[in-house]
């Protein structure tokens, strides 16, 4: 059973446009979320965090949000540019040491 | 800035034949964990060790083990190989002294070929 859930396998934005991915999870005990980047033939690249206790956390081009009344976060990214094409990758943390990862979303940024 | 290492960066292997991953955590970090990604999968959790002592066990096979040493760097031994064993193996490390909320820097992964 899908604890942490990415619905789009892919999302394809325009150059300069904001990039929304988009993330559900069900299990109540998560308490922090991370966001990763992956490119081709390389580790998941920690991109941002966010604790339970709050419901937003900016850093730079990239902000995480999270409703945790509908167990939903969600990542913007303003504005998106080419260099940002990569699969992202929702996880998240309760308790235990290990992360939950969604599949994935790929995303493509087309100029 | 140093990223965690890990190797091989690709293996092949026989079924029922044996493999060891390594890891070599961030310095500093003091927690490593082990993930596997099979192909079209998200990451799954394997193990972690902190202080050299495992930390905490998530789905990994009771032909693997794993182990941290005392400069921190940790192996995956797997062994009676099998075909579904194909797949990426991340390693991450991160410090523990933070508390629970420590982002897992992750290496680049060890593709294991099981024929």
């Amino acid at each position: 059973d899908q604890q942490v859930k990415q619905n789009s396998p892919s999302l394809s934005v325009q150059e300069g446009r904001i990039s929304i991915l988009n993330c559900d999870y069900t299990n109540s005990m998560f308490d922090y979320f991370l966001w990763y980047k992956k490119y081709p033939a390389e580790g998941p690249t920690f991109l941002i965090s966010i604790s339970s206790i709050k419901d937003k956390n900016e850093d730079g081009r990239f902000t995480v949000f999270l409703n945790k009344s509908a167990k939903h976060l969600s990542l913007h990214i303003v504005p998106s540019q080419p260099g940002d094409s990569a699969v992202y990758f929702c996880a998240a943390r309760g308790g235990a040491d290990g992360l939950t990862f969604g599949k994935g979303t790929h995303l493509i940024i087309q100029p | 800035a140093a990223g965690v290492i890990q190797s091989p960066r690709h293996l092949i292997k026989e079924k029922r034949e044996t493999a060891t991953l390594k890891c070599y955590p961030i310095p500093r970090h003091d927690t490593v964990y082990w993930y596997q990604q099979g192909p079209g999968q998200d990451p799954q959790f394997l193990i972690s060790f902190y202080e050299k002592m495992q930390s905490d066990k998530g789905s990994i096979p009771d032909r693997f083990s794993a182990q941290q040493f005392s400069d921190y760097h940790s192996e995956l031994n797997m062994s009676s190989l099998e075909l579904g064993d194909s797949a990426l193996y991340f390693c991450a490390s991160s410090p523990r002294g933070g508390g629970a909320f420590n982002e897992q820097f992750f290496g680049p992964g060890t593709r294991l070929t099981v024929l």
